[in-house]
């Protein structure tokens, strides 16, 4: 149980095209969604909290005009690359929580996706 | 504001050596203490968890004994695989948000 899944794993675009990531919770109802970008050997840094139905919390830094949230359900959430620059290129991996868990901080990740902005 | 420190990677070990890797925390209140693994490639996984002081988290032969009073939740495995081979991170949460370490990244030799 408890699988989340990102679609697509991998995306190529050119310069100053919007890039869409889904994110699904297959089996379970995600009351929060998370999500991070990961630069290559470092660790995961929170872009921003998105709760079902209300507009996402974005971390200090992170333009959200640039980086756009919608968490249209409680099993899907989507993050858009507006305008992408090559610096946008990274691997972006989403999280969310199983509001049915006792632990409810306990978080389950997707598989991230592979954003290269050429 | 809450963080973790956990060991600077990366480790390398042979195949059934003991494996710790150290993680401690800054935190207001008590935290839930997770570590995750991410294999090459992949997103994170859960490994293990502890909610509250003195319990260990166990999975895969991996342990990690929260620690209140030293502030630490270190994990540790008796006997390694080359399969283990990966990022560990160390993870603090409260509150609906979690911190992660740098990660550590380990390299098990055959």
């Amino acid at each position: 149980g408890a699988v989340v899944s990102q679609h697509p794993s991998r995306v190529i675009c050119k310069s100053g095209t919007s890039v869409k990531i889904e994110c699904r919770s297959l089996d379970f109802q995600a009351t929060t969604m998370f999500w991070y970008r990961q630069f290559p050997k470092q660790s995961l840094m929170l872009m921003a909290t998105s709760n079902e139905g209300s507009k996402a919390t974005y971390e200090q830094g992170v333009e959200k005009d640039k980086f756009l949230i919608n968490h249209a359900s409680l099993t899907l959430s989507t993050l858009t690359v507006t305008s992408a620059h090559p610096e946008d290129s990274s691997f972006y991996i989403c999280s969310a929580n199983d509001q049915g868990l006792a632990v409810q901080e306990t978080q389950y990740f997707g598989p991230g996706t592979r954003l290269l902005v050429l | 504001g809450n963080s973790v420190t956990q060991m600077e990677g990366p480790v390398t070990l042979s195949e059934e050596a003991f494996l710790t890797i150290n993680c401690t925390y800054t935190a207001t209140g008590y935290p839930s203490l997770f570590w995750y693994v991410q294999y090459p490639g992949e997103g994170l996984q859960l490994l293990l968890k502890a909610t509250k002081a003195d319990d260990k988290g166990s999975n895969k032969g991996f342990e990690a004994t929260y620690r209140k009073e030293t502030t630490s939740f270190h994990l540790e495995k008796g006997s390694v695989q080359v399969s283990d081979s990966a990022v560990y991170f160390c993870a603090p949460a409260g509150g609906f948000k979690t911190i992660f370490g740098a990660g550590t990244r380990l390299f098990v030799k055959a």
